[in-house]
């Protein structure tokens, strides 16, 4: 069973500029999540979408960062402007149903660096 | 205070000793707990669930008191290849998603 991809795997920016992350998650999971995790942290949950829809977006900085998923599939998150405190590396994550009960399974991450 | 709170550790090991991370959460609401690991620059995995009649998985044990809103992960007869960050988590208020603790790392040496 394909896990959940991401892309890029690394991306490096200028303060000001835009980026944008891309995650596939597992076939049939509806439920995904964007999580920040700066070094030396615990992943912090960002978003969280069950099918198309948002369930949490409370901790995500609305002013610069936006996500979406079209389709209750793929999702793309972005940060327009970016800022120096934005360097972190950004997991998705996916599970079948939203309960927390249920395993979230993670990609690799987009290790982001803003210089 | 923070949502959840762990160990500030490293903790470094010798191969074949036991070690115990302890774990704390301010949300009584929580209805769920997992321990998560998580290597050096990899994505974190769930290593276990914990309930509260407390669970075994081999060499790992995990433990919950509700009362106390304490988790803790015990770890017998380290191995090299237990060198990690193991993650306390737990649900939610609305038992929906998952809040992620700082993480403990373990390093075991031979």
């Amino acid at each position: 069973e394909a896990g959940v991809a991401q892309s890029p795997r690394y991306k490096i920016i200028e303060k000001r500029q835009s980026v944008a992350f891309w995650c596939n998650p597992i076939s049939g999971h509806a439920t995904l999540y964007w999580y920040q995790q700066i070094l030396g942290q615990g992943p912090k949950l960002l978003i969280q979408f069950q099918n198309n829809g948002v369930v949490d977006d409370s901790q995500l900085p609305k002013d610069r960062f936006s996500a979406e998923r079209l389709k209750g599939v793929d999702s793309t998150l972005k940060i327009q402007p970016a800022k120096l405190e934005d360097s972190a590396v950004y997991l998705c994550a996916s599970s079948l149903v939203g309960h927390g009960n249920t395993e979230a399974f993670f990609g690799q991450g987009t290790r982001l660096t803003v210089v | 205070r923070k949502e959840v709170e762990q160990d500030p550790g490293p903790f470094n090991v010798p191969e074949g000793a036991t070690v115990a991370f302890n774990c704390t959460y301010s949300n009584s609401a929580s209805q769920s707990f997992f321990w998560y690991r998580q290597d050096c620059r990899k994505e974190p995995k769930l290593l276990m669930s914990v309930y509260s009649s407390g669970n075994e998985d081999g060499r790992f044990t995990a433990q919950l008191n509700r009362a106390s809103q304490y988790i803790s992960l015990l770890i017998r007869d380290s191995k090299l290849s237990d060198s990690a960050t193991y993650l306390c988590v737990v649900t939610n208020q609305a038992g929906t998603a998952l809040i992620f603790g700082k993480g403990t790392t373990l390093s075991v040496s031979s």
